[in-house]
C-alpha cells in the first residue's frame, strides 16, 4: 500500500536554530514529492516540490528539502528558524500517472523565541 | 496571483440534509480535486475531475457524494444526506495542464459541521 510517514507529531526548535521535519514514503516508481504548510484556520500552502534532477530542492520562505532515493526520504529543512514558521507541515506524494495526493499525517512545528 | 476560492467558509447543517460546497478553481486549470480533513487527522483525497468526468475517486467518495462543473468557473461537491462523520474541512484544489508539474493549488477550505 502507498503511504507517507511523518514520524514526529511535533518538532520544537528555538528561533535561529536549524530545523528538520522528517518524511519517508512508500510509493512505487519515482513519485513527485511535495511539502505543504497549513497555518491555523487556513488552507494548504505549497512550499516546494521534487520532480527530478538535483536532490536538494529550494522552496518558499527559505525552506529546502533533500530527496534521498535510497532511503525514500524527503526531509524538510531550514537553516535558521523563525517564530513565524510555526505551523502544521504536511509531506505529500503523487505517484506518476496518478492524480491524487497522498498526504502524511502532518508535523506541528513550534518555534520558540 | 490567481488563487482557488471556496464558499462558504463555514457551513452548519442538520444530519440528513443536503449540502453543496462551492469552489472556483484557477481559471486556466483543467484538473479539479476535492480533499477533506477531519479535525486532527490527515488530509484525505476524495475525488479528481477532468474533462467533465471523474478520473479517480477514493473509497470515501460513495453514492452520497457527487461533483459537478455546472459552468465554466464553478466546481461543486454535493453531499446528499449528511452524516455526523461528514463533519470536516473540505478543500478544493486545481492544477494545470501536463503530468510533469502536478502541483495542485488548494483553496482555503470550507468547514462543514453536521449536527
Amino acid at each position: 500500500a502507498q503511504s507517507v510517514a511523518q514520524p514526529e507529531d511535533q518538532v520544537n526548535v528555538a528561533e535561529g536554530n536549524p530545523l528538520t521535519v522528517k518524511c519517508t514514503y512508500s510509493v512505487s516508481g519515482n513519485p513527485y514529492l511535495f511539502w505543504y504548510v497549513q497555518y491555523p484556520n487556513r488552507g494548504l500552502q505549497f512550499l516546494l516540490k521534487y520532480i527530478t534532477g538535483d536532490n536538494l530542492v529550494k522552496g518558499s520562505y527559505g525552506f529546502e528539502a533533500e530527496f534521498n532515493k535510497s532511503q525514500t526520504s524527503f526531509h524538510l529543512k531550514k537553516p535558521s528558524a523563525l517564530v513565524s514558521d510555526s505551523a502544521l507541515y504536511f509531506c505529500a506524494v503523487i505517484r506518476r500517472g496518478a492524480s491524487k495526493i497522498i498526504f502524511g499525517s502532518g508535523t506541528r512545528l513550534s518555534i520558540r523565541p | 496571483e490567481p488563487e482557488v476560492t471556496q464558499t462558504p467558509s463555514h457551513q452548519v447543517t442538520q444530519m440528513g440534509q443536503e449540502v453543496i460546497l462551492r469552489c472556483v478553481p484557477i481559471s486556466n486549470h483543467l484538473y479539479f480535486y476535492w480533499y477533506r480533513q477531519i479535525l486532527g487527522q490527515k488530509v484525505e483525497f476524495l475525488v479528481s475531475f477532468y474533462n467533465n468526468e471523474i478520473s479517480e475517486k477514493s473509497e470515501i467518495f460513495d453514492d452520497q457524494f457527487s461533483v459537478e462543473r455546472p459552468d465554466g468557473s464553478n466546481f461543486t461537491l454535493k453531499i446528499r444526506s449528511t452524516k455526523l462523520e461528514d463533519s470536516a474541512m473540505y478543500f478544493c484544489a486545481s492544477s494545470g495542464v501536463g503530468q510533469r508539474d502536478n502541483e495542485q493549488f488548494f483553496g482555503p477550505g470550507t468547514r462543514l459541521t453536521v449536527l
